[in-house]
């Protein structure tokens, strides 16, 4: 069974540091397209980062200069270094497999068709 | 970046009753080369991730009920729960995977029970 499962998450002051963990299994992490799409207290869905299988990388504005997303193929892990976070980064954060079914039209993106169920990240003194 | 607007914020709709949620897309998201639609539709349930219904529009991803249909192309589009079930009480999202990212969800439309 393909499954995401997220850690990391906790409370952390204004100007402070996390890093998620988002644990992949029945598929590989670096055959994909993954993302970090967060969720705000009551608030809708928004795409943060995504990294390409070639490891090309992608950061909302929001986040750009502040958020790193990586891989480690050994443990099938994806991870999002936060750094410099403020309170307005308080969110859920989920992991999502981006799936692109039609790969040959340039600059087209995926759907996401697995979701971890998240990781809480509250930004707070 | 394309901006994604939905309609209405919210909908209360009987039990076996027809539910009807309206997608805006600010630019369309039909692409000439493969005449496909890049956006999908999403069901919350409270206090679970994201469930992926639709994609290209209107194909219905492997084990969603036939219920549940989408449709529409360029830039309006429709999700459509043909007979209500109590268990489809959830926050649905569309998205759009057309251009470059971000690829953008819109504000979500929350659906109750009359």
């Amino acid at each position: 069974e393909m499954q995401l499962v997220e850690s990391g998450g906790g409370l952390v002051q204004p100007g402070g540091s996390l890093r998620l963990s988002c644990a992949a299994s029945g598929f590989t992490v670096n055959t994909n397209y993954m993302s970090w799409v967060r969720q705000g207290p009551g608030k809708g869905l928004e795409s943060v980062s995504l990294i390409y299988i070639g490891g090309s990388t992608y950061y909302a504005d929001s986040v750009k200069g502040r958020f790193t997303i990586s891989r480690d193929n050994s443990k099938n892990t994806l991870y999002l270094q936060m750094n410099s976070l403020r309170p307005e980064d308080t969110a859920i954060y989920y992991c999502a497999r981006d799936r692109r079914l039609d790969i040959s039209v340039a600059g087209t993106g995926g759907f996401f068709d697995l979701w971890g169920r998240g990781t809480l990240v509250t930004v707070s003194s | 970046d394309i901006v994604m607007t939905q309609s209405p914020d919210s909908l209360a709709v009987s039990l076996g009753e027809r539910a009807t949620i309206n997608c805006k897309s600010s630019q369309s998201v039909l692409h000439r080369s493969n005449n496909k639609n890049y956006l999908a539709w999403y069901q919350q349930k409270p206090g679970q991730p994201p469930k992926l219904l639709i994609y290209w529009a209107s194909t219905r991803e492997s084990g969603v009920p036939g219920r549940f249909s989408g449709s529409g192309s360029g830039t309006d589009f429709t999700l459509t729960i043909s007979s209500l079930q109590a268990e489809d009480v959830a926050v649905y999202y569309c998205q759009q995977y057309y251009s470059n990212p971000p690829f953008t969800f819109g504000p979500g439309t929350k659906v109750d029970i009359k």
